[in-house]
């Protein structure tokens, strides 16, 4: 069993919805949880960063973690066409390596 | 903020030649700096961990004498493929840790390595 799972898609919707991607872990010593978008032949992109439970919100996105569960979410609203990326789920427990989910496609057409 | 630079962005080598990766932080001093490659729609898989001043730390499978780091300040960070051969065509990224204190990593934006 992997650290991290992550669907890998591709997640296509409608511009506008609302995009939900997921991550389950299993190691309960993480407790930093960060999401990156990686466009094509790019490097990741740091989005959201959280510290143990509880969510956090920076304009579209939304970053949920329920340690309980071992679940994380990203949740986009009103997406557009330019977030069409892979979405890259990662977590550690401190100052450790950080653990890499598969990434999920996203594409959002116009 | 929080900038990391890597030159070149693309690079083709021939086969049994040797290609200098160098990764910068701008505007920030990196303690520490991360090598990682990533093959075609797969994640990124850590090669290994840099420290300013001290030897690099290897992830298991990798070969430290064929993938070579220095770490010789707090902005730049170098990774050589030494006598490179085709499989060793991958998509190179570095990272760097904003100082001691946090915890995330900002990433380059990537070189792509071809060998012939």
């Amino acid at each position: 069993q992997k650290e991290v799972e992550q669907d890998p898609g591709p997640l296509s919707v409608p511009e506008g919805a609302i995009v939900s991607l997921n991550c389950t872990y299993s190691n309960s010593a993480f407790q930093y949880f960060m999401w990156y978008r990686q466009y094509s032949r790019k490097g990741p992109e740091l989005l959201m960063y959280t510290y143990s439970s509880g969510n956090k919100e920076d304009g579209r996105f939304t970053a949920q973690v329920d340690k309980s569960s071992k679940y994380i979410s990203l949740f986009i609203r009103d997406s557009q066409p330019s977030d069409s990326a892979t979405y890259l789920c990662a977590m550690n427990g401190g100052f450790q390596k950080l653990v890499f989910g598969t990434g999920t496609r996203l594409l959002v057409s116009p | 903020g929080a900038v990391v630079s890597q030159h070149p962005s693309w690079v083709i080598c021939k086969s049994g030649t040797s290609v200098k990766i160098e990764c910068r932080s701008l505007d920030f001093q990196a303690t520490t700096m991360f090598w990682y490659r990533q093959f075609p729609k797969q994640s990124l898989m850590l090669m290994a961990t840099s420290n300013e001043g001290s030897k690099a730390t290897y992830e298991q499978g990798v070969e430290k004498d064929k993938f070579l780091i220095n770490h010789a300040s707090l902005t730049l960070s170098t990774l050589t493929v030494t006598s490179a051969h085709p499989e060793d065509s991958s998509f190179y990224i570095c990272s760097a840790r904003d100082g001691q204190n946090s915890y995330e990593q900002y990433f380059g934006p990537g070189t792509r390595l071809t060998v012939t």
